[in-house]
């Protein structure tokens, strides 16, 4: 079967840096999304891999590794606001979008 | 930048009721889904729409139908409302499939509360 696994929740500090696993088995492959979902609110695009190797977007940085049906997402110099669930996301041989539960990151102080 | 509007933040109803949930985007997007989401689960697709009067059945459409007469327009019905059907819906909607990689606009969810 088709499956995204992340883990539940995540603590990290202010100022520091945090790494956010999922691993994925799909039928197929066609890219894997990270999303970010504030309390309350809209789920939010962050990225989209479909190579392997690392994509950076400013404090941001998403990984792929396909042949091991892995990515992460990195958030370095945390802020209070990067408190928020992140959704990842592969999308198998038809298109269609597999979701994993979402990891809520808290951020402390 | 792109608008997804859900006409309800709140909806509380009763088991048996019919309930209607609207969406409307504001970027001409041909592309419009449908989700549920309950804690502890991935985001569970219901229906999705490539145009305008077509719809395709998720992983979840039992209990749900949809209405898309216009492009802009994606309804949610739930046809008699039951306890099991109490969740967040989140309406999203994409640019036309180029690639088939196109990043999802989300609305601002409905949480639906059937008692």
């Amino acid at each position: 079967g088709q499956n995204i696994d992340q883990p539940t929740e995540m603590t990290a500090t202010e100022g520091a840096i945090v790494q956010i696993n999922c691993t994925y088995q799909t039928s197929g492959f066609n890219g894997l999304f990270w999303y970010q979902q504030h309390a309350g609110e809209a789920p939010t695009f962050l990225s989209y891999n479909v190579l392997d190797g690392l994509e950076e977007k400013g404090r941001f940085s998403s990984f792929l590794s396909r042949s091991k049906g892995y990515s992460y997402l990195l958030l370095k110099e945390l802020q209070m606001k990067d408190s928020a669930s992140y959704l990842c996301a592969g999308m198998d041989s038809n298109y269609q979008l597999i979701w994993g539960a979402g990891t809520k990151l808290i951020i402390k102080p | 930048d792109v608008k997804v509007t859900q006409s309800s933040r709140y909806l509380v109803k009763r088991t048996g009721e019919k309930v209607f949930l609207e969406c409307v985007q504001d970027m001409d997007h041909e592309n419009m889904f449908w989700y549920r989401q309950d804690p502890g689960l991935g985001l569970r697709l219901i229906y999705f729409s490539y145009d305008v009067k077509m719809k395709e059945k998720g992983d979840i459409p039992e209990g749900y139908s949809v209405s898309r007469e216009k492009k802009e327009r994606f309804s949610l019905i739930l046809e008699s409302a039951s306890t099991n059907q109490t969740s967040m819906y989140l309406c999203a909607s994409s640019p036309p499939k180029d690639g088939y990689n196109e990043k999802l606009f989300f609305g601002s969810g409905t949480q639906l509360s059937v008692l």
